[in-house]
């Protein structure tokens, strides 16, 4: 089955400075990867997604990028602020969901610090 | 107006008990899920039900069963607890099964097992 392995496994950055969370998978039937900032205390909430046949997507501050030769795919976090202090988890999906069911696999979380 | 919702926040229970988890959607999806997270983070789907029908169930222990009266609430139950059942069990929703659906979850219930 998928796996997906997440590093760094923590991060501390500067406030202002770029953070950078990279994610390798597996199978190369995974064709979409969710990006989940989790907050203490609460559930992950979905920041950025993007799916196989895209290359880069860019939300404001956040940009996530897919190699899909190299099955890989990162998270870019630019100008980061103290509120942007939480888990990320990356997660990977295929689409046939009659056999897979929809299944996300995530990565095992990266806890980011950004220090004021 | 919370989407997903799960009650209770937090669980304290013995070993060998019988315990139930509940969570609702009111988002109108048609999707919802279980998932588990340990103690370092790990994040793991349990289950998975799509119009109360189960389409994903991962070599999940049968003390957990899952039950959807209706497409609205998906609740856990878990028989015989264990100590390694502590975790923040989520609740989850989307729209449908489908691949690029976002996936909603709740708060998460903090179950411990003494």
């Amino acid at each position: 089955g998928e796996n997906v392995e997440q590093h760094p496994s923590t991060l501390s950055v500067q406030e202002g400075d770029s953070a950078v969370i990279k994610c390798t998978y597996s199978d190369s039937a995974s064709n979409y990867f969710p990006w989940y900032k989790q907050e203490l205390g609460k559930g992950p909430q979905l920041i950025i997604d993007i799916r196989s046949n895209v290359g880069e997507k860019k939300d404001q501050r956040i940009a996530v990028t897919l190699n899909k030769t190299a099955k890989h795919f990162s998270l870019h976090i630019t100008e980061t602020q103290p509120e942007d202090s939480a888990v990320y988890f990356c997660a990977a999906r295929k689409s046939r969901w009659v056999e897979y069911g929809n299944k996300l696999v995530f990565g095992a979380g990266t806890i980011l610090r950004v220090k004021s | 107006d919370t989407a997903v919702s799960q009650t209770p926040k937090y669980l304290v229970t013995q070993m060998g008990n019988d315990k139930s988890i509940k969570c609702e959607q009111n988002l109108g999806h048609d999707t919802m899920y279980w998932y588990k997270q340990d103690s370092k983070k790990f994040l793991k789907i349990m289950f998975s039900y799509n119009n109360k029908e189960l389409i994903i169930n991962e070599t999940v222990p049968n003390r957990f069963s899952p039950k959807s009266p209706d497409k609205a609430h998906l609740n856990l139950h878990i028989n015989s607890l264990e100590l390694g059942d502590s975790a923040v069990y989520f609740c989850a929703s989307s729209q449908t099964l489908l691949v690029q659906d976002t996936q909603y979850f709740g708060p998460g219930t903090r179950l411990t097992v003494l």
